[in-house]
């Protein structure tokens, strides 16, 4: 059954770097795009960023645009979301969702980040 | 790209029908049938409900249903119960994605 396993997530000061990590089972990891989506507490969804599946694309949305780069490594069947220059609103649930295109179709259980000194 | 504009909350007795409505623009909703719907229960990933408008995933009731006329999509639950209390949220996926601010159902 496909898995996603988020990681990394924890209290960082704002101005600092951060890496998130998503583990894929379950599936042909290398086919597939992916996401990450954050959820501030109490709030909704915000789309953070898409890679395709070999990685040559990528986009990003404007909350992170310039401080986020979303990566993978095809041969660990791994995602990455580096952070940098936190700020106290990148204060999160980070998840990971696997693309079909049109809609995710799979999401892990999220990893929490706070920014916060 | 703005936020999808959803109903903040909606509320049914068990066995009514209840639709939340998302509006986009002619760049996202109306511009494709990439509309897709997502349930989020307290404390749980969201889950996907519908895709590309009108499809249900293996697995999810046939009481889920969606449309989409213009720049506005539809999701309708049929025969409510308990167990659909929750959020919900739409999205539309082009280059990006952009999602609805999520509607809380609340099952009376």
């Amino acid at each position: 059954q496909v898995q996603l396993v988020e990681s990394g997530g924890g209290v960082v000061q704002p101005g600092r770097s951060l890496r998130l990590s998503c583990a894929a089972s379950g599936f042909t990891f290398s086919r597939y795009g992916m996401h990450w989506v954050r959820q501030a507490p109490g709030k909704g969804l915000e789309w953070v960023a898409v890679i395709s599946y070999d990685g040559s694309k990528k986009h990003y949305g404007d909350s992170v645009k310039g401080r986020s780069t979303i990566s993978r490594d095809n041969s660990k069947n791994t995602l990455y979301l580096q952070m940098n220059s936190l700020r106290a609103e990148d204060t999160a649930v980070y998840y990971c969702a696997k693309d079909r295109d049109s809609y995710s179709d799979y999401w892990g259980q999220g990893t929490l980040v706070t920014v916060s000194s | 790209q703005s936020a999808l504009t959803q109903p903040a909350s909606v509320s049914g007795s068990p066995g009514q029908s209840i639709t939340i409505s998302c509006t986009g623009t002619s760049s996202d909703i109306g511009a494709y049938n990439y509309v897709s719907w997502y349930q989020q229960l307290p404390g749980k990933a969201p889950k996907v409900m519908i895709y590309e408008v009108s499809n249900r995933p293996s697995g999810v009731s046939n009481r889920f249903s969606g449309s989409k006329s213009g720049n506005t999509a539809s999701l309708t639950i049929s025969g409510l119960q308990a167990e659909d209390e929750a959020d919900y949220y739409c999205s539309s996926y082009t280059t990006s994605v952009v999602f609805g601010g999520g509607t809380k159902l609340t099952v009376l």
